[in-house]
């Protein structure tokens, strides 16, 4: 089945630094990617939408200039977290459908960050 | 987004069958329901969607109630692997999944 890797697995930084977070359909194109983050014991929340060549669509309450979304090619989403703060520490899981409707959404192993 | 609501835990034995109820009395017609399942420390994992007839994979089954209302993931015969929480989800076209807080299954050896 189609393939979506998330690169780091896991990531430690310093408070005030950004990290980018990279997310690619392998064997697959997505023209659009969904980039989610979720805190222990919780779902998955929704961040934003990212569409190839356009900005993206941002979800209530988050934030586009401290989490960038460039989704430049038809294969690869990153997701920058700039200015990262200790509560920005979270398990960020980016997921990509394939093109044409009622498909499964695939989704990656998930990026989990700590700010310290 | 049309709601699901699914019990918050669930608890099975190994080698038994297990059915997860959805419960979604907002679905539209053209709503499709899709299961997916997670394991601690993992991105989610598709499980099995289904539009208005029942669907088997070798996963699962999905049994979709008539008037769509409310559906049922079936895992057969459930190993420790299984354990894991379950979302189901229900989508449009090419639209975004928006999670719920999903049913928590425990498998006991």
């Amino acid at each position: 089945g189609a393939v979506v890797s998330q690169h780091p697995s896991w990531v430690i930084c310093k408070s005030g630094t950004s990290v980018k977070i990279e997310c690619r359909s392998l064997d697959f194109q997505a023209t659009t990617m969904f980039w989610y983050r979720q805190f222990p014991k919780q779902s998955l929340m929704l961040m934003a939408t990212s569409n190839e060549g356009s900005k993206a669509t941002y979800e209530q309450g988050v934030e586009k200039d401290k989490f960038l979304i460039n989704h430049a090619s038809l294969t690869l989403s990153t997701l920058t977290v700039t200015s990262a703060h200790p509560e920005d520490s979270s398990f960020y899981i980016c997921s990509a459908r394939v093109r044409g409707r009622n498909t499964e959404a695939f989704f990656g192993q998930g990026t989990r960050l700590t700010v310290v | 987004d049309a709601k699901t609501t699914q019990p918050n835990s669930m608890e099975s034995n190994e080698e038994e069958p297990v059915h997860l109820p959805c419960n979604h009395s907002t679905i539209s017609g053209t709503d499709y329901i899709h299961w997916y399942r997670q394991l601690p420390s993992q991105g989610p994992e598709y499980v099995i969607h289904g539009l208005t007839s029942n669907v088997n994979n070798r996963m699962a089954s999905l049994a979709i109630a008539e008037d769509r209302k409310s559906s049922t993931l079936i895992l057969h015969r459930a190993t420790l692997r299984d354990a894991a929480v379950y979302y189901c989800i229900l989508v449009q076209g090419a639209q975004k999944l928006v999670f719920g807080q999903g049913t928590r299954l425990t498998i006991n050896p």
